[in-house]
């Protein structure tokens, strides 16, 4: 079994749509939860971190479940420039090493 | 602006040689450096932890002497990659956390490389 487990996708939402992705992870001790995302041939970028309460970000919002060991990222009012790969990334307290999914291709159409 | 830095972006080296790629913490000291690969339409695994003033950690199944790691000072970690082969062709990326304060793992903008 995969550490962290992402649907690849492809998802291809039309512009103002919501979408959800999901994630989940197999050790139980990790202890630090992200979602990231990267652009075609680039680098990745720290979208948010995900707490236990939920976080939101403006049209982002990010849901950690423990107990199920899930971890979800929704986008409301979708953009066209939110066209990217999303990559749900696990690490361990005090453990700088990131563990990715295999990341999520989102494609927003016009 | 960014923090951590990678040179170069992108190059093309003939099988056998060998390539080093750099990669620079901006404005802070990273005792800890990590370095990972990332083959098209793959998610990034984690290569080797690079640490400064010794020897670098290596994950299971990269090969320490194909991909030599050399953290000599608190803002330079190198990783070259020795007698190059076509299937080494790949997004090599570096991470570094600026501090105990701030989680955030900061990323390099990454160097493509190919073999040829």
């Amino acid at each position: 079994r995969k550490e962290v487990e992402q649907d690849p996708g492809p998802f291809n939402v039309p512009e103002g749509a919501t979408v959800a992705f999901n994630c989940t992870y197999s050790n139980s001790a990790s202890q630090s939860f992200f979602w990231y995302r990267q652009d075609c041939r680039k680098e990745p970028k720290l979208l948010m971190s995900v707490y236990s309460s939920g976080n939101e970000d403006g049209r982002f919002t990010a849901q950690l479940n423990r107990a199920s060991q899930y971890i979800s990222l929704l986008i409301r009012d979708s953009k066209l420039s939110d066209s990217a790969t999303y990559l749900c990334v696990v690490s361990n307290f005090g453990n700088e090493k990131l563990t990715f999914g295999t990341g999520t291709r989102l494609t927003i159409i016009p | 602006g960014a923090v951590v830095s990678q040179h170069p972006s992108r190059v093309i080296c003939k099988s056998g040689t060998s390539v080093k790629i750099e990669c620079r913490s901006l404005d802070f000291q990273a005792t800890t450096m990590f370095w990972y690969r990332q083959f098209p339409k793959k998610s990034l695994m984690l290569m080797a932890t690079s640490n400064e003033g010794s020897k670098a950690t290596y994950e299971q199944g990269v090969e320490k002497d194909k991909f030599l790691i050399n953290h000599a000072s608190l803002t330079l970690s190198t990783l070259t990659v020795t007698s190059a082969h076509p299937e080494d062709s790949s997004f090599y990326i570096c991470s570094a956390r600026r501090g105990a304060s701030d989680e955030t793992i900061y990323f390099g903008e990454g160097s493509w490389l190919t073999v040829v």
